[in-house]
């Protein structure tokens, strides 16, 4: 098992399009979880799931935002009508279930809004 | 909700010497799990080292010890003798039973040689 894949690592876009992250988790690992990051910060929970059902969503998080786990592995991000603001990393990790489970982290996808 | 904080944004320390990270937190919850994980600069987060609130013994890793105490909702990480390749971020978090993790700001620690 090579860890946690995300692509793309680099993304621009223009004001107002569309982008989709995907993620691809340890095999075995049925939570999943989305954070954005911005620079000097620490990782800002955006949503998570277990196996294909979405737990939990952060408040902060825009109806823009959509995320998607169709077969309980993958997972896509999508953000729509992206804004300057949105510019961060995006970062991806999965874990077991149990709470002491470590999460580990993908490499992050960064996000520049032109 | 949780909240984690980390009072120093920025730490230096000598090669070779021992470095002490703080972290806080506040939780009303009894039983969590507390973590240490390193950002190196471009490079993924890694976990350093963990702790269960239930387990009184302080978690050892190597060169990476803790002191957590409970009743005053501290987590502090101990760096002993300070490698260059210890230079990243390190990110207190804290994960409550089946719920997300609640990262803190960071502490950039720089090791001067």
């Amino acid at each position: 098992d090579t860890g946690v894949s995300q692509d793309p690592r680099h993304k621009i876009t223009k004001r107002g399009q569309n982008v989709t992250f995907r993620c691809d988790p340890i095999s075995e690992h049925n939570r999943l979880y989305w954070y954005r990051q911005t620079l000097g910060q620490g990782p800002e929970f955006l949503t998570y799931f277990q196996n294909e059902a979405q737990l939990e969503k952060s408040r902060l998080l825009s109806d823009r935002f959509s995320a998607e786990r169709p077969k309980g592995s993958f997972s896509t991000l999508e953000i729509q009508r992206t804004e300057q603001g949105d510019s961060a990393m995006y970062l991806c990790a999965s874990s077991l279930t149990s709470g002491g489970n470590e999460q580990f982290f993908g490499p992050g996808t960064r996000l520049t809004v032109l | 909700a949780q909240t984690v904080t980390q009072s120093q944004p920025e730490m230096s320390v000598q090669e070779a010497e021992t470095v002490t990270l703080s972290c806080t937190y506040d939780t009303s919850e009894s039983d969590y799990y507390l973590f240490w994980y390193k950002q190196p600069p471009s490079r993924q987060m890694i976990l350093v080292i963990r702790q269960e609130a239930y387990k009184q013994q302080n978690a050892t890793e190597n060169r990476f010890s803790v002191n957590f105490q409970k009743a005053a909702k501290s987590f502090s990480l101990k760096i002993s003798d300070s490698q260059l390749g210890d230079a990243a971020m390190y990110f207190c978090a804290y994960r409550g039973y089946g719920q997300n993790f609640v990262f803190g700001p960071g502490t950039r620690l720089s090791v001067l040689p």
